[in-house]
C-alpha cells in the first residue's frame, strides 16, 4: 500500500529557499515520485516529478535519495504566490494517493 | 502544459435531484480520467478511475449507483451525482493523464451545494 508522510506544516520568509521533505518508504523500482500543490478551492496543480535523478524545472527542483526511500521538493526563491498545499504521491500503475499534504506559509 | 476544464463550477441544488459534472482534456487525449472528492480542509479523496471505452472502477465506499461515470471519448467523462443529499456536497475535481508522460492534469474543481 503506497503511503507518503509529510510535516503538516511549513512556514517560510518570502525570498528565501523552501525545502519540503517527503518520505516514501514504500517505493519500488518504477514507481514515479509526483509532487502536486493546491491553492484554496482550485485544482491541483502540476509541480514535478521524477524516477531516481535530481529533476528541474521552471518551478522547482527535485532531490531523490539515493535509496529513492524521501526526497525533496526545493523551491528556490519563495514568493507569496507559493504559498499552497504541497503533496507528494507515490505514483503506481494507475494509482495516485493523496495524503494529506504540507501546508506552506510564505510570509512578507 | 496540459489543460482539464470542468463544468459548472459550481452547481447548488435541491435534495433528491441529480447533478451532471463534466470534465475535459482540451489539448490532450486522456485515456485515463480520475474523479476525486474533497472536503473542506482534508486532502483529495479518490472515487474512481476511468478508463475510455470502459466500465468505471470504483474506489472501496463509493456507490457506484450514486455516482455514475461515463468516459464516452478520450476528451470526456461525465460524473452523475443521483438523488442528492446535503452529505453529497463537496468538491469534486477530474483529472487526465496525458500519454507518455504519465503525469495527472486536473480540472479546476467543481463545488456542489445541496440543499
Amino acid at each position: 500500500d503506497a503511503k507518503t508522510t509529510q510535516p503538516n506544516s511549513m512556514e517560510s520568509n518570502e525570498e528565501e529557499p523552501v525545502h519540503l521533505p517527503c518520505n516514501h518508504s514504500t517505493i519500488s523500482g518504477t514507481d514515479y515520485i509526483h509532487w502536486y500543490r493546491q491553492l484554496p478551492s482550485q485544482g491541483p496543480e502540476y509541480v514535478i516529478h521524477g524516477l531516481t535523478s535530481n529533476v528541474n524545472n521552471r518551478m522547482a527542483s527535485l532531490a531523490i535519495a539515493e535509496d529513492r526511500k524521501s526526497s525533496t521538493l526545493i523551491l528556490h526563491r519563495a514568493t507569496l504566490r507559493d504559498a499552497a498545499v504541497y503533496y507528494c504521491i507515490h505514483h503506481y500503475g494507475q494509482n495516485f494517493v493523496f495524503g494529506p499534504g504540507t501546508r506552506l506559509s510564505v510570509l512578507p | 502544459g496540459a489543460v482539464v476544464s470542468q463544468h459548472p463550477s459550481w452547481v447548488i441544488c435541491k435534495s433528491g435531484t441529480s447533478v451532471k459534472i463534466e470534465c475535459r482534456s482540451l489539448d490532450f487525449q486522456a485515456t485515463t480520467m480520475f474523479w476525486y472528492r474533497q472536503f473542506p480542509k482534508q486532502s483529495l479523496m479518490l472515487m474512481a478511475t476511468s478508463n475510455e471505452g470502459s466500465k468505471a472502477t470504483y474506489e472501496q465506499g463509493v456507490e457506484k449507483d450514486k455516482f455514475l461515470i461515463n468516459h464516452a471519448s478520450l476528451t470526456l467523462s461525465t460524473l452523475t451525482v443521483t438523488s442528492a443529499h446535503p452529505e453529497d456536497s463537496s468538491f469534486y475535481i477530474c483529472s487526465g493523464i496525458g500519454h507518455p508522460e504519465e503525469t495527472q492534469y486536473f480540472g479546476p474543481g467543481t463545488r456542489l451545494l445541496v440543499l
